[in-house]
């Protein structure tokens, strides 16, 4: 597609479940990016890709959060026995690579936690 | 942790008017940049002003950066009620593939 696409766009769950977050990013691009909106904390950075690597993790909130990316393209983030502090916009983004090209975002997927 | 604050938090002007937006960063940096949300939307990229510029435009954007005051201002012109969104800056520092964002700016623009 022409933008960057996550899915689910809304997602409900019980506290202690596993879910999956998938980001297909702009065709082409290398790097890759997840972040993470909530009303307490704003926008945070978890993860970044530039290809199927993940220079930095630095922004995992925890250890249950791990993210794969396989073919240099699609990204999955996955959050281990939800806890409802987990609530919030999974946002992600792609770029060209590089420090001066914008990101491009997708809408997010909305995870609510019950 | 955040590294930029708008400011202000919150604006609400009559279309026409012009609309600034300031934010301010914490340590040095690559490049700033200028994302607009829309309610339950992504970012959007507005613009980007590398660290070795002052000034740039882009249509009816206009953004400075004073690196020696870590500072940027966003000034929309002839605001449309369309512009009503949140207004985010962000920096990318060093080698560091990931932004760091502010708090945002909500401007609301009344036909």
């Amino acid at each position: 597609g022409a933008g960057v696409s996550q899915s689910p766009s809304n997602k409900v769950t019980e506290k202690g479940k596993d879910v999956e977050l998938r980001c297909d990013p702009i065709s082409g691009h290398t790097a890759l990016y997840w972040y993470r909106q909530s009303l307490g904390q704003g926008l945070e950075f978890l993860i970044y890709f530039q290809g199927n690597s993940a220079p930095d993790k630095s922004g995992l909130p925890s250890d249950r959060f791990s993210a794969e990316r396989t073919g240099g393209s699609v990204s999955t983030l996955t959050i281990q026995r939800t806890q409802q502090e987990d609530s919030a916009v999974y946002l992600c983004a792609s770029s060209q690579g590089g420090n001066n090209q914008p990101q491009h975002f997708g809408d997010g997927t909305r995870l609510s936690i019950l | 942790s955040q590294q930029g604050e708008e400011d202000p938090q919150a604006l609400s002007i009559q279309e026409g008017e012009n609309a600034t937006m300031n934010c301010s960063y914490k340590t040095s940096i690559n490049n700033l940049q200028w994302y607009r949300q829309n309610s339950g939307r992504g970012l959007v990229h507005l613009i980007l002003i590398r660290s070795n510029e002052r000034e740039k435009h882009s249509g009816r954007l206009r953004v400075t950066l004073d690196t020696s005051k870590k500072s940027s201002s966003l000034l929309i012109t002839a605001s449309r009620a369309a512009d009503t969104a949140s207004y985010f800056c962000a920096t990318l520092r060093g080698s560091q593939g990931n932004l760091i964002f502010g708090k945002g700016t909500k401007l609301s623009v009344k036909p």
